[in-house]
């Protein structure tokens, strides 16, 4: 079992539409938990990172932690053409330093 | 946020020969991360490298692959060695958010190398 899984994609929605990204995670004591946008042929850039069960929100996005089930997911509200990118899911486990990522999953945002 | 440089941000290469990344912070950083990402797949973390002493390698990877030195804190590099086709990556250089404690990292633009 891979230590962080996501759907590959890729995911399609139309323009204006939520887009929902979901992240699973094999480790309960995984402590933080990141999203990044990573677009074509660019480096990771942070979206957003949360630590705490529940919802968090910023602007357009809105990321959601539920320990009990290992799951992480963001939404991204009135989706543009410009959220067009891979996200990446990134967990760091309790007592690491370390950064473990996902697959990715593609989004594509129709205009 | 920390201001990453990596160079080259591309290079082609012959199978066998090594090449140098090097990698330069704004700032002064405890720990500075390498990343391979292959083409199409998700970040993998190659080693850790602390300045004063031995970088730390996950498992997969060995110093004689990919030796990284790590002279002051602000500065880095990683060696791919004796380089096959398999080589061929986006190679990124990263360091922890250490102002705001949040734990993010940053990312240089990577090296994109290709084996030939």
């Amino acid at each position: 079992q891979k230590e962080v899984e996501q759907n590959s994609g890729p995911l399609s929605v139309p323009e204006g539409a939520i887009a929902s990204l979901n992240c699973t995670y094999s480790d309960r004591g995984s402590q933080s938990f990141f999203w990044y946008r990573q677009y074509s042929g660019k480096s990771p850039e942070l979206i957003m990172f949360i630590y705490s069960n529940g919802d968090k929100e910023d602007g357009r996005f809105t990321a959601q932690l539920n320990k009990a089930s290992q799951y992480v997911s963001l939404l991204i509200r009135d989706s543009q053409p410009s959220d067009s990118a891979t996200y990446l899911c990134a967990v760091r486990m309790d007592s690491s330093y370390k950064l473990i990522f996902g697959s990715g999953t593609r989004l594509l945002v129709r205009p | 946020s920390a201001v990453i440089s990596q160079k080259p941000s591309r290079d082609i290469c012959q199978r066998g020969t090594s090449l140098t990344i090097q990698c330069q912070v704004d700032s002064q950083v405890t720990m500075m991360f390498w990343y391979r990402q292959q083409p199409g797949q998700s970040l993998t973390l190659i080693a850790t490298a602390n300045q004063g002493s031995e970088a730390t390698y996950e498992s997969g990877f060995v110093i004689d692959k990919f030796p990284i030195s790590r002279p002051n804190l602000t500065f880095s590099t990683l060696t791919v060695s004796n380089m096959s086709p398999e080589d061929s990556s986006i190679y990124l250089c990263s360091v922890e958010e250490v102002t705001a404690n949040t734990g993010e990292l940053f990312f240089g633009e990577g090296s994109r190398l290709t084996v030939l």
